[in-house]
């Protein structure tokens, strides 16, 4: 079975411009999220999805942060435009969905960011 | 007050060696699930272990095992016989409430290196 995939692996901007993450997760899993691993740091939840609908965004910086998840399945986030602190790794995660609290969420390989 | 407290930054251990891995939590909640999940340099987020609070019994996978003394809010990391393989952050995670697809809230991590 394939894990979560994301793309791209690496992604190098300047400030002010725009970027875009994609996730793919794993097949059937309903409930999809994007954390923010900053250096040193443990992963922060950005945004949880249930199907198509975003459950959780209370931790995302709505200013210059959108996701969508069209459809139930891939997801993409975008930022823009991108500021020096936003270099991190995004990370994407699924987890089949409601579990009775035993819900395993998978990561992918996540997506470096520097913003220069 | 953090939720998740891990207070070793970095461990050295000698192969073949268990190693426990420090893990405190913070919750009024009464259920609530614990998670340990490994990173190795390439970034991926691994799935190690589960502990829900109603377990009465210690989680254990292979190597792995949980040291869950809820009345201490503790939840340590067990890895018996240490292999070089091993060497990695450990990141230690709480998802709060009953609903099984909410988000985690991780602790800083431990970077474990294991010496030949």
């Amino acid at each position: 079975e394939a894990g979560v995939v994301q793309s791209p692996r690496y992604k190098i901007i300047e400030k002010k411009q725009p970027v875009a993450f994609w996730c793919n997760p794993i097949s059937g899993h309903n409930t999809l999220y994007w954390y923010l691993q900053n250096l040193g740091q443990g992963p922060e939840l950005l945004i949880r999805y249930e199907n198509e609908e975003a459950v959780d965004d209370s931790q995302l910086p709505k200013d210059r942060f959108s996701a969508e998840r069209l459809k139930g399945v891939d997801s993409t986030l975008k930022i823009q435009p991108a500021e020096l602190g936003d270099s991190a790794v995004y990370l994407c995660a699924s987890s089949p969905g409601w579990g009775g609290g035993r819900e395993t969420q998978y990561f992918g390989p996540g997506t470096r960011l520097l913003v220069l | 007050a953090q939720k998740i407290t891990q207070t070793q930054p970095g461990m050295f251990v000698q192969e073949k060696e268990a190693v426990t891995l420090d893990c405190t939590y913070d919750t009024s909640d009464q259920s609530y699930g614990l998670f340990w999940y490994k990173q190795p340099s390439s970034g991926e987020m691994i799935f190690l272990i589960y502990q829900g609070s109603y377990d009465e019994q210690n989680a254990t996978e292979g190597r792995y095992s949980l040291n869950f003394q809820k009345a201490r809010k503790s939840a340590n990391l067990v890895i018996s016989a240490s292999q070089l393989g091993d060497s990695a952050m450990y990141f230690c995670a709480m998802r709060e409430g009953g609903g099984g697809a909410d988000g985690l809230t991780f602790g800083k991590g431990t970077h474990l290196i294991i010496q030949p």
